[in-house]
């Protein structure tokens, strides 16, 4: 069955500083892989997907992700955090004829100044 | 502007007591679902519908009921509401199949249930 793991349920960094932000996934085919934020008190908003291709995918707010087959992980990536990143992370597999979709726990992501 | 709209934003109730939460997209997409998000368990899909008249279950529809009479709106009817419905909940919509297509998420509904 397929399933998504985020190790990681809280995470604190300094403003400035790199952050990886780790999504492990459980599926039996090449999967759709996506991460998606959620700003406190909104909807959820996508940042980046990996259908096929370059493994290294550019997404928005400077954000980039990559698809690691081997150790079925699509770990999320930022060089240099900002205040206005403060929020929840999930990252998500799809089917490629699938109808569900299966997201992780989420990460939580608190910047300090 | 494309959007999902749902209402209401925030509703307590009691035990018991028939609710809807409507849900509305208005960008012909074909797909619609609802979630519900609690703490330490993410998103969790309750219901699911691929177009009219053709709905689903997720992975936790107990307690829930949907209607798609019409593309545009999907909404979540809960008949006798209790406790352990208390969530936040979201609709989400997008073209084709859910798997390999990006969801539009409207801002959520916040439900208590006393």
């Amino acid at each position: 069955a397929q399933s998504v793991t985020q190790p990681d349920i809280h995470i604190t960094v300094s403003e400035g500083a790199s952050l990886e932000l780790r999504c492990n996934y459980s599926y039996g085919a090449t999967p759709y892989l996506f991460w998606y934020v959620q700003s406190p008190g909104q909807g959820l908003q996508l940042l980046l997907k990996y259908f096929s291709g370059d493994t290294l995918v550019q997404g928005i707010k400077g954000f980039e992700a990559e698809f690691k087959r081997s150790q079925s992980s699509f770990n999320l990536r930022k060089p240099s955090v900002h205040w206005s990143d403060a929020a929840e992370y999930f990252c998500a597999v799809g089917a490629i004829s699938g109808n569900q979709f299966y997201f992780g726990t989420g990460t939580s992501l608190t910047v300090i100044p | 502007e494309a959007q999902v709209t749902q209402n209401p934003r925030y509703l307590i109730t009691v035990t018991g007591k028939k609710l809807t939460v409507t849900c509305s997209q208005n960008m012909n997409h074909e797909y619609m679902s609802w979630y519900r998000q609690d703490p330490g368990l993410g998103l969790r899909q309750i219901y699911y519908s691929m177009n009219v008249e053709v709905t689903d279950k997720g992975d936790v529809p107990e307690g829930y009921k949907v209607s798609r009479k019409e593309k545009r709106n999907f909404p979540l009817i809960l008949e006798s509401p209790s406790p352990n419905q208390t969530s936040l909940y979201f609709c989400a919509s997008s073209y084709g199949a859910a798997g390999a297509n990006v969801l539009t998420f409207g801002a959520g509904s916040r439900l208590t249930v006393l």
